[in-house]
């Protein structure tokens, strides 16, 4: 079984705060992205890697970041977390055609 | 640009069959994905449609007509189970980067 895993399942961070969101696959799939979901607006593309150290920008990457040092590992960063940041944060893998998530990490920036 | 659209929420009994629908408007298209997602729980991958006609998978069926820009999803003998949301999702200029649509929320009555 595919697995996808994030470092957190609920987070509350402060105005300004660097964020860390970490995301690790194990099943050796070149193409890692990161989402965020809010209500009413389906799943919107942050930025997604096809390879260790590629990334793209998604939709919507203004006030992002990422990082991928790892194959398995593809971590989101807030370089500093405004309010309108809150969310839920997705990641997911892929081989190809089929995209496997992770749990989700829902953000509140207070 | 690049959308996908579906209605925002449907109601159905258990037992009962249900068509969810979803128009794109792409530039180039590659294929149709289907995905469920749980409140609270990650999207998952339910189908994928690159060519015209049904794909069937037990209970879910997914259909794809290329020349109206359509595809709809075919849920049979409803279960309380199925109540979740259901997104449509289609890769862009031939990636593995995916749009997704806004989602349709199920609810099966008793």
């Amino acid at each position: 079984d595919v697995k996808v895993t994030q470092s957190s399942r609920y987070l509350v961070k402060r105005t300004g705060e660097k964020v860390f969101l970490e995301c690790v696959q194990d099943m050796d799939h070149e193409n890692m992205f990161w989402y965020r979901q809010d209500p009413g607006l389906g799943l919107r593309l942050i930025y997604f890697s096809y390879d260790v150290k590629m990334k793209e920008k998604g939709d919507i990457p203004e006030g992002y970041s990422v990082s991928r040092e790892k194959k398995e590992r593809f971590s989101l960063i807030l370089e500093s977390a405004s309010t309108n940041q809150t969310s839920m944060y997705l990641c997911a893998s892929s081989p190809g055609r089929e995209q496997f998530f992770g749990p989700g990490t829902r953000l509140t920036v207070l | 640009g690049q959308s996908l659209e579906q209605p925002s929420e449907v109601t159905a009994v258990e037992g009962a069959i249900v068509q969810i629908n979803c128009t794109y408007q792409t530039s180039g298209f590659y294929g149709l994905s289907w995905y469920q997602q749980h409140d609270g729980g990650a999207p998952t991958f339910l189908s994928y449609n690159a060519l015209d006609g049904l794909e069937e998978t037990g209970r879910f069926s997914s259909f794809l007509s290329r020349s109206d820009s359509y595809g709809y999803l075919l849920l049979q003998e409803l279960q309380m189970k199925d109540s979740a949301s259901y997104f449509c999702a289609v890769p862009t200029s031939g990636t593995y980067k995916y749009i997704f649509g806004t989602g349709t929320r199920l609810k099966v009555l008793a």
